[in-house]
């Protein structure tokens, strides 16, 4: 059974960046598509973006552009996000997850999420 | 990018009851509707994929329907488990967008 198992909580400084993991088990990694969401307290869920391993291709939303980065390595089966230049705003629980396969966007296995507060 | 908005925004049920949940969507999305619960602490949990098929394990009180921009997700008989917020979201194009959330509690 598959699994998506992200690192920890983390607080960070404004300004600064922060880099989540998302590690697969139990099944085959790399064609598939991988999307990170996040949720503010609060709010609903948020797309920010998406990596296809086996294309090493990305696309994230508008929003994110410019500070999202999306990585993957798929000898260790393993999805990165990093986003930079944070603030307050960027206070969320972090969420990696896996597309249903034909349906990149259905998203149909979730990590547990990470929390990344953002404070001076 | 497609606004999905959902109504109601909460509703208070009780066990046994019949809920319904609808979603619509700015533009027509074909049948690129998804359905998640959501519970605290939780990651989302994906119900039905496009409109009406239920991923397998999910319990078959849970129905989805609707193609366009009109979506309804069912849950025949409320147990205590299925307390929780629900999602649509589609994923007809980028971005793919989700409702604000429509939040089931026990009345």
């Amino acid at each position: 059974q598959v699994q998506l198992v992200q690192s920890g909580a983390e607080v960070k400084k404004p300004g600064s960046s922060v880099k989540v993991s998302c590690e697969a088990s139990g099944g085959y990694f790399s064609s598939f598509t991988f999307s990170w969401m996040r949720q503010a307290p609060g709010q609903g869920l948020e797309w920010m973006g998406k990596i296809t391993p086996i294309l090493d291709v990305t696309t994230s939303a508008q929003k994110f552009q410019v500070r999202v980065k999306m990585t993957a390595d798929k000898s260790t089966g393993t999805a990165y996000m990093e986003l930079s230049s944070l603030t307050s705003e960027d206070t969320a629980v972090y969420y990696c997850a896996r597309g249903l396969s034909g349906s990149g966007y259905a998203f149909e296995i979730w990590g547990q999420g990470t929390m990344i507060t953002v404070s001076s | 990018d497609i606004q999905m908005t959902q109504s109601p925004t909460s509703l208070s049920a009780s066990v046994g009851d019949r809920v319904t949940i609808t979603c619509r969507a700015s533009q027509s999305i074909d049948n690129y509707l998804n359905w998640y619960q959501h519970k605290p602490g939780k990651a989302p949990k994906l119900l039905i994929y496009g409109a009406s098929s239920l991923l397998s394990g999910v319990p078959s009180r849970f129905s989805g329907s609707g193609s366009g921009t009109d979506f309804t997700l069912s849950i025949s008989s409320l147990q205590v488990e299925d307390f929780a917020t629900y999602y649509c979201q589609q994923s007809f194009n980028t971005p793919p967008t989700f409702g604000q959330g429509t939040k089931v509690e026990i009345k």
